[in-house]
């Protein structure tokens, strides 16, 4: 089973809709992050928490907000999604204390296209 | 900031060896990462730098010069499936990773 995964995999929804995407992790990491990626641009930070209580902005966090149910869970959500917010979409995961303490873990993506 | 600079795209031939090449802003550097990303796919873990050298893993090896702000990552014996897009991010304050636009490398028969 995947370490960490993302619902729904693709998404299709109109401007103005509100979405949510939803990651969970099996890692028992306490660092979560939501990246977008778009061709030409690589990957940039939405929004990372380190623990439950904690939220941060990342680089673009114009147009979304997150939530963190649990240690396991990090929700995006995109509050009346935009053509520009058409991208592919990446949670990730890394721990505190582990040699590599920057290491992220990626889950499989989840394509987002806004018409 | 961190900004992370690399080749857009490169080319090189199969059973070869090809350097991608990253620089970045040194200010507040805690390590660099290369990572590989097959089209569509999530981008996985290739390799770690914090101190100044080479480590070697396998067909892939990573340079880094923190004076220079410089890491290269090295592909020997290239094979199809190394077609990819290799990401170069640098580790600074609050466990952040700074990502390059990526370079996509094309392996050619």
């Amino acid at each position: 089973d995947a370490d960490v995964t993302q619902t729904p995999r693709n998404r299709i929804t109109k401007t103005g809709k509100r979405i949510m995407l939803e990651c969970s992790q099996t890692k028992g990491h306490d660092r979560m992050y939501w990246y977008r990626q778009d061709p030409g641009l690589g990957l940039r930070l939405i929004y990372y928490s380190f623990d439950v209580k904690d939220i941060n902005k990342g680089e673009i966090s114009d147009g979304y907000s997150v939530s963190r149910q649990a240690q396991a869970k990090f929700s995006l959500s995109l509050e009346s999604a935009i053509p520009n917010q058409t991208a592919l979409y990446f949670c990730a995961t890394s721990a505190t204390g582990q040699s590599f303490s920057y290491e992220q873990y990626f889950g499989p993506g989840t394509r987002l296209t806004v018409t | 900031g961190q900004n992370i600079d690399q080749p857009t795209e490169m080319t090189a031939t199969e059973g070869a060896i090809v350097q991608i090449n990253c620089t970045y802003q040194t200010s507040g550097f805690n390590g660099l990462f290369w990572y590989q990303q097959h089209a569509g796919e999530a981008p996985t873990f290739l390799s770690y730098n914090v101190l100044d050298g080479l480590e070697e893993k396998g067909r892939f090896s990573s340079f880094l010069s923190r004076s220079k702000g410089y890491s290269y990552l090295l592909l020997k014996e290239l094979q199809m499936k190394d077609s990819a897009s290799y990401l170069c991010a640098s580790g600074a304050g609050s466990y952040q990773l700074t990502f390059g636009k990526g370079t996509k490398l094309s392996v050619i028969p």
